[in-house]
């Protein structure tokens, strides 16, 4: 079946870089791409979402691009902060009865 | 502000019983799901509900069980626990399908042995 995935397990950024987590996807028909974070034992947090009908979306410090031509999905997080330090996830879906997440990248902050 | 409540936060639990995992909202949200999450492997769905008094599959059903008989609880279920069930245990809701925003409780970590 298809399936969501990520390129990069782990990542470390010095504070005050910039960093981005890379998401793979194979479902060329969901209709929408969601990130979240996860802070240890605590629960996923959404962060950003982005339709299929569109490539780019920012919100506070965050920039989500959708490159649907190579199935390629990016957060991008500006001026990274040790605040975020956390698991991030890229899900997929066409509603919320179907979203596939995966398997999560690991962002260090290092001060 | 509670969000999604869920109880307990963590269970020990022979193989063969019984158990049930809480999960309350104070938002109204329509939908509801429950996930498990193990190391490597995500979050998946186990099952739904879009609205009170229905429920859905999800990617995982198998040995779980759920019900829905209001809008703001919705018990997750193991007729008869298995080792495979060890996971973090997750309940989520969202107001409305159609978009990716859940919003998730804290977990409850089950060991099964």
């Amino acid at each position: 079946g298809e399936s969501v995935g990520l390129h990069l397990p782990t990542l470390s950024v010095q504070e005050g870089d910039n960093s981005i987590i890379n998401c793979a996807y194979s479902n060329s028909a969901s209709d929408y791409f969601i990130w979240y974070k996860q802070e240890s034992g605590k629960g996923p947090q959404f962060i950003i979402d982005i339709r299929s009908n569109m490539d780019k979306r920012q919100g506070q410090r965050v920039t989500v691009l959708l490159n649907k031509t190579v199935k390629h999905l990016s957060l991008q997080i500006a001026a990274t902060q040790p605040g975020d330090s956390a698991v991030y996830f890229c899900a997929e879906g066409y509603n919320n009865n179907d979203m596939r997440f995966g398997a999560g990248t690991r962002l260090t902050v290092k001060p | 502000i509670a969000g999604i409540t869920q109880a307990p936060t963590s269970q020990i639990l022979a193989a063969g019983r019984r158990m049930t995992l809480r999960c309350t909202q104070d938002m109204r949200h329509n939908a509801m799901y429950w996930y498990r999450q193990d190391l490597g492997l995500g979050l998946r769905l186990i099952h739904y509900s879009n609205t009170a008094g229905t429920t859905g599959k999800g990617e995982v059903p198998d040995g779980y069980s759920v019900s829905r008989a209001n809008t703001d609880d919705f018990p997750l279920t193991l007729a008869s626990a298995v080792p495979s069930q060890t996971s973090v245990y997750f309940c989520a809701s969202s107001a409305q399908t159609g978009t990716g925003e859940l919003f998730f409780g804290e977990g409850s970590r089950l060991t099964v042995l």
